[in-house]
Formats: structure tokens, sequence, C-alpha cells
């Protein structure tokens, strides 16, 4: 089955410790978004790709970043974790950018900063 | 301002009762989309429905229903004969479309619906 797949689906980090999230899929959308989602908040975006088109969320912080180095894989990288970037990461795509495409998630990765 | 805004922190019900979730979006685009997820607690966000702004027409899939209504800006999710495997946490969303071609989810905070046996 076409799919959006996440790894780890937990990882745990020191704080200041650089940590890589992945996600991978197998939809050939064009377009991947990270997002984070605190305990109990909705879901916030952080970034997306369109193709190898990087667009950052203005308030996103600078400690997160992401490399997409291929249409099926995408990556978000902590540089220094902090105890507040404590949260489920989930990896979306859908088909285009426009109106009309659904976004379809990944299972997540749940991240703990020590 | 463009919004979602589910009134429902959280709903507590008895399996079988039917139950209905609001939601209540706030958009200057005249076109736009609207999408319910679904969060186990496992955590992914299962994809339930989406919906055009020029298409008012209910839905019904099984259990599920969507009353969408413009005229009061509302999206509302009702499950028929609630089933505890519906015990999540539910999300509205609205699509924006930016400049640039981009478009953008706006979640509401969420409902957690609890099913009980």
């Amino acid at each position: 089955d076409a799919m959006v797949i996440q790894n780890p689906r937990y990882q745990v980090t020191q704080f200041g410790k650089p940590v890589t999230l992945s996600c991978s899929q197998t939809l050939n959308h064009n377009v991947m978004y990270w997002y984070q989602q605190k305990s109990s908040q909705a879901p916030k975006l952080l970034f997306h790709y369109y193709d190898k088109d990087f667009n950052n969320e203005a308030d996103t912080p600078d400690n997160f970043q992401s490399r997409r180095p291929n249409t099926s894989f995408c990556f978000l990288d902590i540089r220094s974790p902090g105890l507040g970037d404590a949260a489920m990461y989930l990896c979306a795509t859908s088909r285009q950018r426009g109106h009309t495409d659904t976004q379809y998630f990944g299972p997540g990765t749940r991240l703990t900063v020590l | 301002a463009q919004k979602v805004t589910q009134a429902q922190t959280e709903i507590s019900v008895v399996e079988k009762e039917d139950v209905t979730l609001d939601c209540v979006y706030e958009t200057r685009d005249t076109t736009y989309y609207l999408f319910w997820y679904k969060q186990p607690p496992s955590g992914e966000l299962v994809f339930l429905i989406r919906r055009n702004s020029f298409d008012e027409q209910n839905e019904i899939s099984g259990r599920y229903s969507w009353n969408f209504q413009k005229s009061t800006s509302s999206f509302n999710f009702t499950i028929t004969a609630s089933q505890v495997v519906d015990s999540a946490v539910y999300f509205c969303a609205l699509l924006i479309m930016f400049s640039g071609g981009y478009n953008k989810l706006i979640f509401g905070a969420g409902t957690r619906l609890a099913v009980h046996p």
C-alpha cells in the first residue's frame, strides 16, 4: 500500500544533542510537510517542500532545518534540541500544492528531550 | 482572520450514543476546502473527509456524516451509534492558499472524544 512512513516512531535525545527524524513516502507526491504537535495542541506547520523548493514558516525557529534529497525522502534536523522541542513530529504529503489536494500524514515520531 | 474553532474540548459518551462534533471556520476566501482528521492514541492523523466551498451537500459514510452550512460557517461531524474504537481526537481544518501557490492547513484545537463501553 502506498503510504507515508516515519522513522523512528519514538526518539529520545539529550538536551543540545542533534537529532534527525526521517520521513519517506511511496505516494510519489510532490509536496512534503513537517508539522510539530505539542501535547494537547493542534499540529503546527514548520516548513514544506514543493519538489525541491523549500518554504519555511515565518515563526519556525532556526534550530529546525530540513533536507529533501529526492522525491521520496525528507529529513527534519534539530540542531540543538531544547526541552521545549519535545513533541510529536508529523510528516505529511500532498500531490500538488493546489486547493484540491489532501494532505496525508505519517504515523509521527514522538521526540523526548532529556 | 482565517481560523477554525472547535469549541468542544472534550466529549464523553456511552457506546451507541450519537455524538456531534462542532466546527466553525472563518475565511475571507471564496474558494476553500475543509477537512476532518482523526487522531487515535497511536498518533497518526487519519484523513476522514474533504469538502469544497461550492458543495454544500451533506455526506454520509457509514456511521459518519457531515453537515456543511456556509450560512453559519460550520462543518459539523456526527458519529451515529458510537463505538469504543471511535475514541480519538478529531481535528477540523481549513485549507487556505497563499501567494506563491502553496497551501496551508489551519487546524482547530481538536475535540477529544471518549466513548465508554
